[in-house]
């Protein structure tokens, strides 16, 4: 059965570095999420993806993070300059089409600032 | 904006018994789709059960069950015969049906612990 795949599933970084997290959709999917979830809380929207460009994104979503979709399958989130509150689960979901479809999530990049 | 409420941090629950797990959602929007998502310890989020909005009939799958009550803007998960495999963290979460807008909004989710 197609899945989402993330790599790394977790990752450690300093303070103020460049974070790339990476995703592979489902292949024949056309609408690319990204999600996060800080620890013990609710999993929040940050960015949606469609036609290679940005169709809706969060407060959350602010001029340090940038997605990008290189080569026709990964699906990329960068986060420029990192913050402790970056600290999080990091999920990437991807869609088939228009309607009723579901979003399928991928296991989750676990991002730790220190 | 739409905002999704759900008011049980924690529920536990007997093996083989029945447990409700409760949401509730705010939204202007007629037409919308509703979903539960098991994310166990593992943390990888999996979809239990959808409903669309427009549709009266309660959807079902297999153990799990919803009532969707459209004019109280409820939509409860009920789990039957409750097994050791369904604990988890049990999250709502509302989808707008226009285009541009298709994120999901989740709630604050409930832990559910099943007693052996």
């Amino acid at each position: 059965e197609p899945e989402v795949t993330q790599t790394p599933s977790h990752q450690v970084t300093q303070m103020g570095q460049e974070v790339i997290l990476r995703c592979v959709p489902i292949s024949n999917h056309l609408y690319f999420y990204w999600y996060r979830q800080i620890l013990g809380q609710k999993v929040e929207f940050l960015v949606s993806f469609y036609n290679n460009e940005i169709s809706e994104k969060s407060e959350i979503f602010d001029d340090q993070f940038s997605v990008e979709r290189p080569d026709g399958s990964n699906f990329t989130l960068k986060i420029r300059s990192t913050k402790l509150e970056d600290s999080a689960m990091y999920f990437c979901a991807s869609r088939a089409g228009v309607g009723f479809g579901e979003q399928f999530f991928g296991p989750g990049t676990r991002l730790t600032v220190l | 904006a739409q905002t999704v409420t759900q008011s049980q941090p924690e529920m536990s629950v007997q093996e083989a018994e029945t447990v409700t797990l409760s949401c509730t959602y705010d939204t202007s929007e007629s037409d919308y789709y509703l979903f539960w998502y098991k994310q166990p310890p593992s943390r990888q989020m999996i979809l239990v059960i959808r409903q669309e909005a427009y549709k009266q009939q309660n959807a079902t799958e297999n153990r799990f069950s919803v009532n969707f009550q459209k004019a109280a803007k409820s939509f409860s998960l009920k789990i039957s015969d409750s097994q050791l495999g369904d604990a988890a963290m049990y999250f709502c979460a509302y989808r707008s049906v226009n285009f541009g807008n298709e994120k999901l909004t989740f709630g604050t989710g409930t832990r559910l612990t099943i007693i052996p």
